[in-house]
């Protein structure tokens, strides 16, 4: 019972470097979504992909790219990453009814990310 | 502009003392209100989806209820084990599905 795996756990930059982090999900899921997460933030969508082959910004994407590999796995690139990066980087799934009514997103645990 | 409004931000309590949770929201045609609750270092764990006006769900000491406005996570006799941060987010019908986050309650249960 995976669910959604996230690599790597805990990951430290200096200014400029790049990155990618990994994503997988084993539920047969059609939707995925980056999130960061910043002490007194809530969680904020950075890109999602309604369906393989497709993604789409969210409300913070600067900075960011995405990769929908396959149906299981969604990656997040940082270019050259800022101090303003660090954070906690939550990759979920979902599966959608019709009419546009999603079913619950089921959350990894998440890439502790510093960057000096 | 859609908001989603958790309070109080901490809460903490006795062990056996009841209480609620209230997440209030400002959103453009819901679709669906979802709690989750967040352990430290963990990612948000789902608890239940309201859909509609006057619904409610339980799960053990947890009982979630939504109205038009508002929803309430409502704890009955909490023990140690229910210490942790719950988080209400809402799916509103022009997001394609997407979610906006509140910042969360972190709760702690006391023995």
């Amino acid at each position: 019972n995976a669910g959604v795996t996230q690599t790597p756990k805990f990951q430290v930059l200096k200014t400029g470097q790049s990155m990618t982090l990994q994503c997988a999900q084993d539920m047969n899921h059609n939707s995925m979504y980056w999130y960061r997460q910043d002490p007194g933030m809530g969680l904020r969508l950075i890109y999602y992909s309604a369906s393989e082959g497709t993604t789409d910004k969210g409300e913070v994407p600067n900075g960011y790219n995405v990769s929908r590999l396959n149906k299981r796995e969604f990656s997040l690139r940082l270019e050259s990453a800022a101090p303003s990066q660090t954070s906690v980087y939550f990759c979920a799934s979902s599966e959608v009814w019709g009419g546009g009514f999603n079913q619950p997103q089921h959350f990894g645990d998440g890439t502790r990310l510093s960057i000096l | 502009e859609d908001q989603v409004t958790q309070s109080p931000e901490a809460l903490r309590l006795q062990e056996g003392e009841s209480s609620s949770l209230n997440c209030s929201y400002t959103v453009s045609g819901l679709r669906g209100l979802f709690w989750y609750r967040q352990d430290p270092g963990k990612g948000p764990e789902f608890l239940f989806t309201l859909y509609s006006a006057g619904e409610e769900k339980e799960k053990e000491r947890l009982k979630a209820t939504l109205t038009k406005k508002e929803s309430f996570l409502h704890i009955t006799a909490p023990k140690p084990e229910d210490s942790a941060t719950y988080l209400c987010a809402v799916q509103t019908g022009g997001s394609q599905g997407n979610l906006i986050f509140g910042k969360g309650t972190k709760l702690s249960v006391k023995p």
